[in-house]
C-alpha cells in the first residue's frame, strides 16, 4: 500500500513563528502536492512539486514556501505565520493523501 | 478549465438504503476520475478511481463507472452502513496537467441506525 506520512496531526503555534510541514511518501512518486482545507472553501492547492528541487505555485502560494531536497520529502513552509493560515493541511503523493495536519495559529 | 460538480449535501438515508451521490465532471482532456472519503478530523482516503472511459472503480461495496458520453462519475453503494457516514468528494486529474487533483465541493453523508 501506498503511505504518505504527514508528520504532526496537531500543531499550535504562534503568530510569527515560521512554522514546517513535513510529508514523506514510500512509493518513488514524482509529484507530490500540498493543500489546505477550509470550511465552505473545500481544498486549495498552494504548492505542487513534479521533481526533486522543481516546485510549481498553486491557486494560493501566498505566505507559504516549499522545499524538495529528495524525492520521498515535500515540505511546505510558512514563513511568518499568521493566524488566516489555520487550517487543515493535506499532502497528496499523486492520488495518495496523508492523514492532514491541523495547524492552529494563535 | 478542468471542474468537477457534485451533489450537494447533506444526504440523510436509513441504514440499508441505496445510496446515489451524483458527479459530473469537465474536462479538455482524458482524465483519471476519483472517489475520496473523508471522516471526521481525518485525511482524505481513496476509495476508489477510474483512468478511462467505461471503467468501473469498486471497493468496500461502493461503485462509479467512468461513462464519456454523459461525463459522469456517479458513486452508489447498494445498502449503506452507519459507519459510512463520511464526507465524499469526486475528483479528477490529468497526467498532461500535472496530475493536479480537482475536487468537488463534497457530499456530506449521513446514514441513520
Amino acid at each position: 500500500d501506498v503511505k504518505v506520512t504527514q508528520s504532526s496531526r496537531y500543531l499550535v503555534k504562534r503568530t510569527g513563528e515560521k512554522v514546517f510541514l513535513e510529508c514523506v511518501q514510500d512509493m518513488d512518486h514524482e509529484n507530490m502536492f500540498w493543500y489546505r482545507q477550509d470550511p465552505g472553501l473545500g481544498l486549495r492547492l498552494i504548492y505542487f512539486s513534479y521533481d526533486v528541487k522543481m516546485k510549481e505555485k498553486g491557486d494560493i502560494p501566498e505566505g507559504y514556501s516549499v522545499s524538495r531536497e529528495k524525492k520521498e520529502r515535500f515540505s511546505l513552509i510558512l514563513e511568518s505565520a499568521s493566524t488566516n493560515q489555520t487550517s487543515m493541511y493535506l499532502c497528496a503523493s499523486k492520488a495518495f493523501f496523508g492523514q492532514g495536519t491541523r495547524l492552529t495559529v494563535v | 478549465g478542468d471542474s468537477v460538480t457534485q451533489m450537494e449535501g447533506p444526504v440523510t438515508l436509513s441504514e440499508e438504503a441505496f445510496l446515489t451521490i451524483n458527479c459530473t465532471y469537465t474536462a479538455t482532456g482524458y482524465p483519471s476520475l476519483f472517489w475520496y472519503v473523508q471522516y471526521p478530523g481525518e485525511g482524505l482516503q481513496l476509495l476508489l478511481k477510474a483512468t478511462k472511459a467505461d471503467d468501473k472503480g469498486s471497493n468496500k461495496g461502493f461503485e462509479a463507472t467512468y461513462r464519456k458520453e454523459t461525463t459522469s462519475f456517479h458513486l452508489e453503494k447498494g445498502s449503506v452502513q452507519v459507519s459510512d457516514s463520511a464526507v465524499y468528494f469526486c475528483a479528477l486529474s490529468d497526467r498532461n496537467r500535472d496530475d493536479k487533483i480537482i475536487f468537488g465541493k463534497g457530499t456530506r453523508l449521513h446514514i441513520l441506525p
